[in-house]
């Protein structure tokens, strides 16, 4: 079957970095998304991998092994607006998004 | 460039009575998404449509969802009996099906109370 994995809920100290990992099974694959969604908000884009690396896009950086079925998302220098639920979401070989169901990010002063 | 734009953003409902969610996608973008989100789990895909055709509709509960995008624009979502399980946000994303691998851009999403 088609699954992913990620943790449920995470804390991390403004200023401090924080890594979030994303595990996925799919039949197929076509790229891994990350979206931040806000408590009472839609998903946002935060960045797309389909080759394996790193992306770096500011204060967030995404990583991707396909070997592994594997993924991160790492967020540098964290902000109180930081305080958001992150999703992982992997595209099958039908270009299908498999989500997983989000780590809640917690920030503490 | 305006976003995805739903409405309304909140309803609620009593168990059995019915409810529509309108959608409107990014100007010129072909491909349109539903997804039922409850709380504290990732999005599930009701149906997606490519222009006002269906792509996939795979988990739409047909007895008593439907989906229609007549123009190949705008969409509605119905819920028709509506049951206390479909309390959930209804999200409508879009993306310019230009190619499989596109980025899908989400609306506010109708937050659906069933009592």
């Amino acid at each position: 079957g088609q699954n992913i994995d990620q943790p449920t809920e995470m804390t991390a100290t403004e200023g401090a970095i924080v890594q979030i990992n994303c595990t996925y099974q799919t039949s197929g694959f076509n790229g891994l998304f990350w979206y931040q969604q806000h408590a009472g908000e839609a998903p946002t884009f935060l960045s797309y991998n389909v080759l394996d690396g790193l992306e770096e896009k500011g204060r967030f950086s995404s990583f991707l092994s396909r070997s592994k079925g594997y993924s991160y998302l790492l967020l540098k220098e964290l902000q109180m607006k930081d305080s958001a639920s992150y999703l992982c979401a992997a595209m099958d070989s039908n270009y299908q998004l498999i989500w997983g169901a989000g780590t809640k990010l917690i920030i503490k002063p | 460039e305006a976003g995805v734009a739903q409405s309304p953003r909140y309803k609620i409902i009593e168990k059995r009575q019915s409810v529509a969610f309108w959608c409107n996608p990014i100007s010129g973008h072909a491909t349109l998404y539903w997804y039922q989100q409850i709380l504290g789990q990732g999005p599930k895909l009701l149906i997606q449509f490519q222009n006002n055709g269906v792509v996939d509709d795979s988990q739409l509960p047909k007895d008593r969802f439907s989906a229609e995008r007549l123009k190949g624009v705008d969409s509605t979502l119905k819920i028709q009996p509506a049951k206390l399980e479909d309390s959930a946000v209804y999200l409508c994303a879009s993306s310019s099906g230009t190619s499989g691998a596109d980025t899908q851009y989400f609306g506010p999403g109708t937050r659906l109370t069933v009592l």
